[in-house]
């Protein structure tokens, strides 16, 4: 149990384009979402937690209006990188936490790799 | 201080071998605590959870978590090669409404044949 969906698992595109990532809880509902990023070599920051029905909830030097997240059902949260630059080419991973276990562990997508040239 | 810490490594072991990985933490109200492996290119997968003070067996992996010295900690017995990987420690942030998962740096471990 617990699987997450996460698609696509690879991006290349040309520096301005917009990329959509979809996370789904597959076999659970997933009232929480988290959206993270990963450079080589270092560990996961979390970018954003995503909460069905309502905005989403950024950490501190992440751009609401570069990563635009949309959570609209209980399996199926978006994230948007808009007009995306070099800088942005990241290992991208979202997890979810099953409903009103606020406790218990996430489980992970298998991440969606991004390069912008 | 960072709010979850780990030895970076590499951390070696020959085969056979237990490997013991290590991670501190700062929030002392901090309920809960996970262990993730993470392949080279790969998403973090689950290995265990740990929430009481002790020990907590599975398979060949126990974590160990002593909530007094905010200290956590994973044993590998019998090390396999596949064993080799990144492993995260990550804490369950209490004060955090939303249950925000904070992770180490990750301790890089490499089972030698």
């Amino acid at each position: 149990g617990a699987v997450v969906s996460q698609h696509p698992s690879r991006v290349i595109c040309k520096s301005g384009t917009s990329v959509k990532i979809e996370c789904r809880s597959l076999d659970f509902q997933a009232t929480t979402m988290f959206w993270y990023r990963q450079f080589p070599k270092q560990s996961l920051m979390l970018m954003a937690t995503s909460n069905e029905g309502s905005k989403a909830t950024y950490e501190q030097g992440v751009e609401k209006d570069k990563f635009l997240i949309n959570h609209a059902s209980l399996t199926l949260s978006t994230l948007t990188v808009t007009s995306a630059h070099p800088e942005d080419s990241s290992f991208y991973i979202c997890s979810a936490r099953a409903y009103s276990e606020s406790n218990q562990p996430q489980h992970f997508g298998d991440g969606t790799r991004l390069s912008i040239l | 201080q960072k709010e979850v810490e780990q030895n970076s490594g590499p951390l070696s072991v020959p085969e056979g071998a237990i490997a013991s990985l290590n991670c501190t933490y700062s929030d002392r109200v901090s309920q809960s605590f996970f262990w993730y492996r993470q392949y080279s290119g790969k998403s973090p997968e689950l290995i265990m959870s740990i929430y009481s003070n002790g020990d907590k067996e599975d398979g060949r992996f126990t974590a160990q978590l002593n909530k007094a010295s905010q200290y956590v900690s994973l044993l590998i017995r019998d090390s396999q090669p596949s064993d080799s990987a990144t492993y995260l420690c990550a804490v369950n942030m209490v004060y955090n409404q939303g249950g925000k998962l904070i992770f180490g740096q990750g301790t890089e471990l490499s089972v030698k044949p």
